[in-house]
């Protein structure tokens, strides 16, 4: 079966450049959330979007943007990078915001160095 | 502000043994969720528990959700060493208009050893 695909799988950077993160949802789900998981921390909400609007925002700094496009897939722009940003930054769908499952990309790993 | 914390953060269990691992949240919710992670993988569903009561189990893992103490738990029973991993509890946040936008838990790191 299909599942969420993220890339790119792994990204190193230096600190005050950019970053494109991309996320796939699953065929047919039309909700995409964004998690950020710093080393030994549990995953963090930073945004959400539904049919290509943003629904939910969590602690996502300025220097980020995030949209959904009409193929429901996502991306996460990261500016400015800090040393602090380097975490694993999952991506998971879901079949609408009530939707009882949701799935989880394998995650992109940034290092800013 | 939800706040999930779970107990113990790490876990040392000899195979063949019990243990639980316990969840509490600090708002009303109606809806749990148990992951699974691997070292530098995704996170795995394990579960989700949708009302008081609520009782599912999956091989050696058992969840239960108390909605009423906002307390759930995942028992391990008879624990063998594919189990090691980092299991994190997540609650859906009551004011979110999703039920996606779940707040984490602190994990419980657990290894099992043979």
């Amino acid at each position: 079966a299909a599942g969420v695909i993220q890339s790119p799988r792994h990204l190193i950077k230096e600190k005050r450049e950019t970053a494109t993160l991309k996320c796939y949802p699953i065929p047919r789900h039309d909700t995409v959330y964004w998690y950020q998981q710093g080393p030994g921390q549990d995953p963090q909400f930073l945004i959400s979007f539904y049919e290509k609007m943003q629904s939910d925002k969590g602690s996502i700094p300025d220097r980020f943007s995030a949209q959904q496009f009409s193929d429901y897939h996502s991306e996460l722009n990261m500016s400015s990078l800090e040393l602090g940003d380097s975490a694993l930054y999952f991506c998971a769908s879901s079949l609408g915001p009530a939707d009882e499952k949701l799935f989880f990309g394998s995650g992109t790993q940034l290092s800013v160095l | 502000e939800l706040k999930v914390e779970q107990n113990p953060l790490f876990l040392s269990m000899q195979e063949g043994k019990n243990y639980t691992i316990y969840c509490n949240y600090s708002t009303t919710s109606d809806r749990l969720y148990w992951y699974r992670q691997d070292p530098g993988k995704s996170l795995e569903s394990l579960f989700v528990l949708l009302s008081n009561g609520a009782v599912k189990q999956e091989g050696r893992l058992m969840a239960s959700l108390d909605t009423k103490a906002r307390l759930s738990t995942l028992h391990i029973t008879a624990a063998v060493h594919d189990l090691s991993a980092t299991y994190f509890c997540a609650v859906a946040n009551p004011n979110s208009g999703g039920y996606q936008k779940v707040t984490f838990g602190t994990g419980t790191k657990l290894q099992v050893i043979p």
